[in-house]
């Protein structure tokens, strides 16, 4: 079946950076472009961006641009989401979801907490 | 940009019951890019209803959706207990935020 399996939860300090990994099974995995998406505690869900895995492609929401980098392995099907000069608003859960029919995301996966703080 | 708007944000029923909720669009949404997740608590979203009327894989037939250009709905026709969550709208465009603010489903 399809499957995004992602890292582990961090800590990290302000000022530090992240890289959050997602691991594609049951599927073609340069056929389907991944979104990232976060949650901060208690609020809505916020689109952080997209690749194409099949050229690397990426487009990023323009609130992360310059912070945020999306990469690929192809020969792992695992994307990456990097974000930098973390502060304590960017503690979150971060979510990678496949692109699905008519622009949803299908599935998700079980989500990285992101921890920020001194 | 596109800003989704869902109503109401909390709604309380009882299980049997019918639940049905809302989401509007500042503009119409382009080829019926619409589509809703249910998420419960420490869960990641999970794919209810894709091109307005479409349900996902798995999905039991009491929830539908509905609609069309600005006014979008969900109806769980009869709540289970599971059905109690938070619910997202979602539009797929070029605006940077996708997703309505939620409806959350409580038991009343």
């Amino acid at each position: 079946q399809v499957q995004l399996v992602q890292s582990g939860a961090e800590v990290k300090k302000p000022g530090a950076s992240v890289k959050v990994s997602c691991k594609a099974s049951g599927y073609t995995f340069t056929s389907y472009y991944m979104h990232w998406v976060r949650q901060a505690p208690g609020q809505g869900l916020e689109w952080m961006g997209i690749i194409n895995p099949s050229s690397g492609i990426t487009t990023y929401a323009q609130k992360f641009q310059g912070r945020v980098t999306m990469t690929r392995d192809t020969s792992t099907s695992t994307v990456y989401m990097e974000l930098s000069s973390l502060r304590s608003e960017d503690t979150a859960v971060y979510y990678c979801a496949r692109a699905y029919g008519s622009g949803s995301y299908n599935p998700w996966g079980q989500g990285t907490l992101v921890i920020v703080s001194s | 940009e596109i800003v989704l708007t869902q109503s109401p944000g909390t709604l309380s029923l009882s299980p049997g019951e019918r639940a049905t909720l809302s989401c509007r669009a500042s503009q119409s949404v382009s080829s019926n890019y619409l589509a809703w997740y249910q998420q419960k608590p420490g869960q990641a979203p999970r794919l209810l209803i894709y091109g307005v009327s479409s349900r996902a894989t798995g999905i039991p037939d009491r929830f539908s959706g509905s609609g069309s250009g600005t006014d979008f709905t969900l109806t769980i026709s009869r709540l289970e207990p599971e059905d109690f969550a938070v619910y997202y709208c979602q539009q797929y465009g070029s605006s940077p935020v996708p997703f309505g603010g939620g409806t959350k489903v409580e038991i009343k």
